[in-house]
């Protein structure tokens, strides 16, 4: 089973501020299947980012994914109010099966 | 509108078993997988299992094998996770969400169902 371990576990910033999460997998895993997802307190996850780096329909372009192999990141480019929330990195394998990372938290510093 | 709809919040008593549901409309159902998220006050998303309503193909994670059953009704468009006796450490949010193989990714997601086991 593949694990994803999320760094930092909570990053304090302010508004404007450029945001980076760190995704990192215990073993390889495709670009094409690394997930990033948003949840704000009392609601459900929202897909971000899929595909590693392809934004999810009417996601903002300040929000960029990049990486490969066993390491990913999430930037925000400039951190509007509503952003501060909990981000997850998912990834996909065969069978299908799924792994969610610890999450990172974005508060307001 | 692309939604899942998940059943409401439930109170239950260690022992007890259970059934919430997760149904589907304004897609081909029988064409998705869904998938069962749990995530306990305070914490992280866990993936559960997911289940494929086409033909009731269903994989769990090796964390959920044997804890919990997931089936799926696809005349109503509506798949089920279910406890045959509850435990407190079930106390949790389960989220139903679409699983999109193209992107490898949910891409919709149920509102949540509050699963509380108290004695």
């Amino acid at each position: 089973e593949i694990v994803l371990t999320q760094s930092p576990g909570t990053l304090s910033l302010s508004p404007g501020e450029r945001a980076t999460l760190s995704c990192r997998a215990s073993q390889s895993v495709s670009s094409s299947y690394l997930a990033w997802y948003q949840q704000k307190p009392g609601q459900a996850p929202r897909l971000l980012i899929y595909g590693a780096s392809s934004r999810a329909t009417g996601i903002p372009d300040r929000f960029s994914g990049s990486g490969s192999g066993t390491d990913f990141t999430l930037t925000i480019s400039r951190l509007e109010p509503e952003d501060f929330a909990v981000y997850y990195c998912q990834q996909y394998g065969s069978s299908p099966e799924l792994t969610f990372g610890g999450g990172t938290k974005v508060e307001i510093k | 509108e692309v939604q899942l709809v998940q059943s409401g919040a439930e109170v239950k008593k260690p022992g007890e078993s259970l059934k919430i549901s997760c149904k589907g409309s304004g897609y081909s159902f029988t064409s998705y997988w869904i998938g069962w998220v749990r995530q306990m006050p305070g914490k992280g998303l866990e993936w559960m299992g997911i289940i494929y309503p086409g033909d009731s193909d269903t994989r769990y994670s090796p964390s959920f094998q044997g804890q919990v059953t997931i089936s799926a009704d696809k005349s109503i468009s509506t798949a089920y996770l279910q406890w045959s006796s509850l435990k407190a450490s079930d106390t949790a949010m389960y989220y139903c969400a679409r699983l999109t193989v193209g992107i490898a990714a949910f891409d919709i997601w149920g509102q949540g169902t509050m699963v509380t086991v108290s004695s």
